[in-house]
């Protein structure tokens, strides 16, 4: 069975400062990994993902993500911090593409000015 | 090109009402899954139909029913409404079933039940 831990369900950061957000997978196959972001009233849009290519991932709006088997962990950074980026992230888990989505419990970004 | 189309935006039922949720996926886009939010938890897998056919179900009673039409479009049903029904209903469509392109999301239907 798969599944995703992010650890901190609240993170606050200072805008212009880093941000990151931290995910823990399980999975026994290899992993398609997923950050999915969450404005307030609106549904889920893709920030980026992994498929077994190239370990560090580029995403929109300036995110990235590096999947480090060794600590089952893809991490969600993005160098400076805007006010915009406050929203709820989701890292989630699946054996493919198109398969059903194994989600964490979702960690909530506040940007302080 | 539209995205992914679900309707209602927001619905309230009482306990005990029957409720269905309609979801369009992206054209050419032949998979179409159901997901309950509930507030301040992450999406739930329901239900995953592609070529109109059940491909997965997750740990939902038999309350909740699904289904997918010719033009791929998709209807979620729930019956018998009890209170921690209450969620945001998410429809993902994405493409080949086997495919490494991912899922895209609606906007969801808040469902209240009162």
């Amino acid at each position: 069975a798969q599944s995703v831990t992010q650890l901190g369900s609240h993170v606050s950061v200072s805008e212009g400062a880093l941000v990151l957000l931290r995910c823990n997978y399980s999975s026994s196959v290899p992993p398609y990994l997923f950050w999915y972001v969450q404005y307030p009233n609106q549904g889920l849009q893709l920030l980026l993902k992994y498929t077994s290519a190239a370990t560090l991932v580029k995403g929109i709006n300036g995110f990235e993500a590096e999947f480090k088997k060794s600590e089952t962990s893809f991490h969600l950074t993005k160098p400076s911090a805007h006010m915009s980026d406050a929203a709820e992230y989701f890292c989630a888990v699946s054996d493919r593409g198109n398969t059903p989505l194994v989600f964490g419990k979702g960690t909530r970004l506040s940007v302080i000015a | 090109d539209a995205g992914v189309t679900q309707s209602p935006t927001h619905l309230i039922k009482t306990r005990g009402q029957h409720v269905t949720l309609r979801c369009s996926p992206i054209s050419g886009h032949k998979s179409v899954s159901w997901y309950q939010q509930v507030l301040g938890q992450g999406p739930q897998f329901i239900f995953q139909y592609y070529e109109k056919e059940e491909r997965g179900r997750g740990n939902f009673p038999d309350r909740f029913s699904a289904r997918q039409f010719p033009n791929y479009s998709s209807e979620l049903n729930v019956n018998a409404l009890l209170l921690g029904d209450s969620a945001l209903y998410l429809c993902a469509s994405g493409t080949d079933f086997n495919s490494n392109q991912p899922q895209h999301f609606g906007d969801g239907t808040r469902l209240s039940i009162l």
